[in-house]
C-alpha cells in the first residue's frame, strides 16, 4: 500500500512564526504536491515538485516556499504565518506521467 | 482555463435508494478523469481513474463512467457507510511536464438508515 505521512495531524501555531509542514512518501514516486483545502473553496494546488530540488508554483504560492532535498520528502514552509493561512494542507505523491496521486492523512493548522 | 464542475453539492439518500453524481471538465485533451473519497478530517482516498470515452470502473456499490464531455459515479443500493465527499479530478494543462490535479468542490454525500 503506498503510504504518504504527514508529520502533524494538528498543529496550532501564533501569528508571524514560521511553519514547517513535513510530508514523507515510500512509494518511490517522482511527484509530490501540497494543496490546501477551504470550505467552499475546494483543493487548491500551492507547490509541486517532480523531481529533486525542483519546484513549481501552484495557483496559490504567496507567502509560502518548499524544499525537496530527498526524492521521498516534500516539507511546506510559511515564512511568516498569519491568520489566513488557516486551513487543512493535503500532501500528495504520484508517479511521473498522468497517474493518481495518493494523499496522506491532512495537517490542519490552525494560525492564531 | 481548466475547470471541473461537480453537482450536486450536496445529496441525501436513503439507504438502498440508488443515485448518480455528475462531474463535468472544460480541459481539452482529457488525460484522465479521477475519483475520490474523502471522509471528514482525512485526505482524499483514490477510487478510479477513466481515461477514454465509454470507460466504465466498478467498485463495491460505485460504478464510474466517462464520455467527452462528464463522468457519472452511479451509487448502486448505498449504505450509510457510503456518507462521504466525492471528489473528481482532472489533469490540468497550465503546467509543465507532469501535471497536477485540478479538483471540483465535490459532492457531499449523506445516506441515512
Amino acid at each position: 500500500d503506498v503510504k504518504v505521512t504527514q508529520s502533524s495531524r494538528y498543529l496550532v501555531k501564533r501569528t508571524g512564526e514560521k511553519v514547517f509542514l513535513e510530508c514523507v512518501q515510500d512509494m518511490d514516486h517522482e511527484n509530490m504536491f501540497w494543496y490546501r483545502q477551504d470550505p467552499g473553496l475546494g483543493l487548491r494546488l500551492i507547490y509541486f515538485s517532480y523531481d529533486v530540488k525542483m519546484k513549481e508554483k501552484g495557483d496559490i504560492p504567496e507567502g509560502y516556499s518548499v524544499s525537496r532535498e530527498k526524492k521521498e520528502r516534500f516539507s511546506l514552509i510559511l515564512e511568516s504565518a498569519s491568520t489566513n493561512q488557516t486551513s487543512m494542507y493535503l500532501c500528495a505523491s504520484s508517479f511521473e506521467g498522468n497517474t493518481e496521486a495518493f494523499f496522506g492523512q491532512g495537517t490542519r493548522l490552525t494560525v492564531v | 482555463e481548466d475547470q471541473v464542475t461537480q453537482s450536486p453539492e450536496a445529496l441525501r439518500l436513503q439507504e438502498g435508494e440508488s443515485s448518480s453524481l455528475n462531474c463535468s471538465y472544460t480541459v481539452s485533451g482529457l488525460r484522465g478523469l479521477f475519483w475520490y473519497r474523502q471522509d471528514p478530517g482525512k485526505g482524499p482516498e483514490f477510487l478510479f481513474t477513466l481515461y477514454s470515452a465509454g470507460e466504465e470502473k466498478e467498485k463495491e456499490r460505485l460504478k464510474a463512467t466517462l464520455t467527452k464531455k462528464e463522468s457519472f459515479l452511479h451509487i448502486t443500493a448505498p449504505k450509510p457507510e457510503d456518507s462521504a465527499t466525492y471528489l473528481c479530478a482532472v489533469p490540468s494543462r497550465r503546467y509543465s511536464g507532469n501535471t497536477p490535479l485540478v479538483f471540483g468542490k465535490g459532492t457531499r454525500l449523506s445516506v441515512i438508515a
